[in-house]
Formats: C-alpha cells, sequence, structure tokens
C-alpha cells in the first residue's frame, strides 16, 4: 500500500526554466513532508521540507507547496541548473516515520 | 563532520547465502534506521534504532532478516538465507534525535542471482 506516490518518473527541463516535481499522499496523519536528493551512488540528502501547517516554505531555489485537503505538494525549482540533474524523493512523516514516493528523475538541458 | 559510513558498498551472491552489511552512524546519532530501496521504488524502512534499543522492526522480515547495534553506535545488518527479491540498496540513516532530519550513508547495494 503505497502511501505517497509520485506519478512522474522522470522529468527533463531546460537549463534556467522552472522544474515542478509533483506528490500525492493518502494518509491523512502525515504531519510534515521533506523532498531529498539522490546523485548516482550516493545516499538522498535533505533539499526542504515543509510542516504540516504551513502552505508554502523556500530555501533559495527551491520552493515547497502544500495543499493539505487535495494531499498534494510540489517542489519547485527556479532557475533550474544542471547541478540539479538528480533523483527526488517525496516523503512524508508520521510519528517521525518517514514514507518515500518512489522518486523522479531530473535532468536539465544545457 | 563525517558523514553515515557503510561498508561493502556492493556484494553480489547467490540465493541462500548469507550476508552482512556494517553502518557507522555520525557521531553523537543516537536514532539509527536500515532502509531497503528496490529498484524503482523509494526506501523503505526496515528498522530503526534508538541507541542499542529496537524502536521499530515491524517491516523487518525477521524470518531471515536480523539486525543489531550492541554498544549503541555502529550496526550490523544480516540477511539469511538470501533470495532474488532482497536484490536492492540497503541504506542507513541516523540522526541525533527522531525528530531531526535523517542523513543518509552511500548505500549497499546488493545483488542475488
Amino acid at each position: 500500500d503505497q502511501q505517497v506516490k509520485q506519478n512522474s518518473p522522470s522529468l527533463s527541463v531546460q537549463e534556467g526554466r522552472i522544474s515542478i516535481l509533483n506528490c500525492d499522499y493518502t494518509n491523512s496523519m502525515f504531519d510534515y513532508f521533506l523532498w531529498y536528493k539522490k546523485y548516482p551512488a550516493e545516499g538522498p540528502t535533505f533539499l526542504i521540507s515543509i510542516s504540516s501547517i504551513k502552505d508554502k516554505n523556500e530555501d533559495g531555489r527551491f520552493t515547497v507547496f502544500l495543499n493539505k485537503s487535495a494531499k498534494h505538494l510540489s517542489l519547485h525549482i527556479v532557475p533550474s541548473q544542471p547541478g540539479d540533474s538528480a533523483v527526488y524523493f517525496c516523503a512524508a512523516s508520521d510519528d517521525y516515520k518517514l514514507s518515500f514516493g518512489a522518486g523522479t528523475t531530473v535532468t536539465v538541458r544545457a | 563532520e563525517a558523514g553515515v559510513a557503510q561498508s561493502p558498498r556492493y556484494k553480489i551472491i547467490e540465493k541462500r547465502q548469507s550476508v552482512a552489511f556494517w553502518c557507522n552512524p555520525i557521531s553523537g546519532h543516537a536514532t539509527l534506521y536500515w532502509y531497503q530501496q528496490i529498484l524503482g521504488q523509494g526506501p523503505k524502512l526496515l528498522i530503526q534504532f534508538q541507541n542499542n534499543g529496537v524502536v521499530d522492526d515491524s517491516q523487518l522480515p525477521k524470518d531471515r532478516f536480523s539486525a543489531e547495534r550492541l554498544k549503541g553506535v555502529d550496526s550490523t545488518l544480516k540477511i539469511q538465507p538470501a533470495k532474488l527479491e532482497d536484490s536492492a540498496v540497503y541504506l542507513c540513516a541516523s540522526t541525533r534525535t527522531e525528530q531531526e532530519t535523517q542523513y543518509f550513508g552511500p548505500g549497499t547495494r546488493l545483488l542475488v542471482l
């Protein structure tokens, strides 16, 4: 039973443009959401998070939006850079236990 | 600050063999996690330790998987006997407390033939 879903396995975007990654969840007990970034042969690294009491959190080029009524969150990267090419995992926390989506592979084209 | 260390990085075994993975968390991190990431899926929690005690092992297949963290620092995860479906990347993560962001190691990629 997959509680966190990333329905787009891949995304290709031109350098300088916006990347939008989407994530849906089913468990209404999730109270904290995170995005992790993963390069090949490395472990996931924390990117940005948002509490369920907020609807937006921004950190430099990265912004996460949360729509609780739709059980949907998104990650915006603007402008996209070549170093952003990686796999992005959406994760949700229930009592500090993380459930992960399957990931979206982002490729930034020069 | 050194990150989470894992070894080996890669392992190839035949089914029914046994295998062990090692993890050394970031110094001072009391909480340690083992995750299994099957190709095309996100990481799935197998077991969580708080110091040397198990907090959650509800998703650990206990008939073949075992894990320990005897001195509350490094940890080992063992599979015995391995099955083909155990082929995956095994990730270790640690935090100072479970409320904090998890830091992941590079993982051990296991291939069972």
